[in-house]
């Protein structure tokens, strides 16, 4: 199974600025998925990235709030950008496997974002 | 209208008891389902996963689908403390069409012991 990884683990930012969150997988893939998880809410999906190729965004989300960089195939990175706070929320990456192949996914540990 | 729904509890049971979680979903496209668990401040750990109507077995963990009401099931039996999480539902459409999941809002379950 693979093992992911994101840094920061938490981060409590001021409203207007931005912060860029790493994913990190220990194997190769090919599509990666970041998450937002609002407090007491689901996940929702922000981004699938490819790499080599522009993400594709979800309805509701944009690429100059949230660009995403995918310069390998086991790397990925977020911005929050602008953040105001209504941005604080547990962002997730996740890449396809699992005991399900490419039908289910495991997810990393999260960020925790606070803005104030 | 969300296109999945699930019981927010929260949901507090004494160690032993059999747990019932439940999520219904609206669009018929979704094929493929699944029970993510999620502790306190930990991403989502998948549990169970299936393509079809009916039971799947796996330790005390039973995942139940009926796609004719479009309603899906995880019994945990011989509940723990160490099952107290959030169970997330989780599902998707067929293969080659967007592959991202759809999620409910996730269930808090307490075991007390």
């Amino acid at each position: 199974s693979a093992v992911i990884s994101q840094k920061p683990s938490r981060d409590i930012c001021q409203r207007g600025t931005s912060l860029t969150i790493q994913c990190q997988v220990d194997s190769q893939v090919t599509m990666m998925f970041w998450y937002r998880q609002q407090p007491g809410q689901s996940l929702t999906l922000i981004a699938t990235a490819n790499q080599g190729s522009e993400a594709t965004y979800e309805s509701g989300f944009v690429i100059d709030k949230f660009p995403i960089s995918r310069p390998n195939l086991t790397f990925s990175t977020l911005t929050v950008s602008n953040m105001s706070p209504e941005d604080s929320s547990i962002y997730l990456c996740s890449v396809e496997g699992g005991r399900g192949g490419t039908d289910t996914q495991y997810f990393g540990p999260g960020t925790r974002l606070t803005v104030l | 209208q969300k296109e999945v729904e699930q019981d927010p509890g929260p949901l507090s049971v004494p160690e032993g008891a059999i747990v019932s979680l439940n999520c219904t979903y609206s669009n018929s496209a979704f094929q493929y389902f699944m029970w993510y668990r999620q502790y306190s401040r930990k991403g989502p750990e998948l549990l169970m996963y299936t393509y079809s109507s009916g039971n799947k077995e796996d330790g005390r963990f039973t995942a139940q689908v009926d796609k004719s009401s479009k309603y899906i099931s995880l019994f945990i039996r011989d509940s723990q403390p160490s099952d107290s999480a959030t169970y997330l539902c989780a599902m998707r459409a067929l293969p080659g069409s967007a592959r991202q999941l759809t999620f409910g809002s996730g269930t808090q379950l307490t075991v007390l012991p």
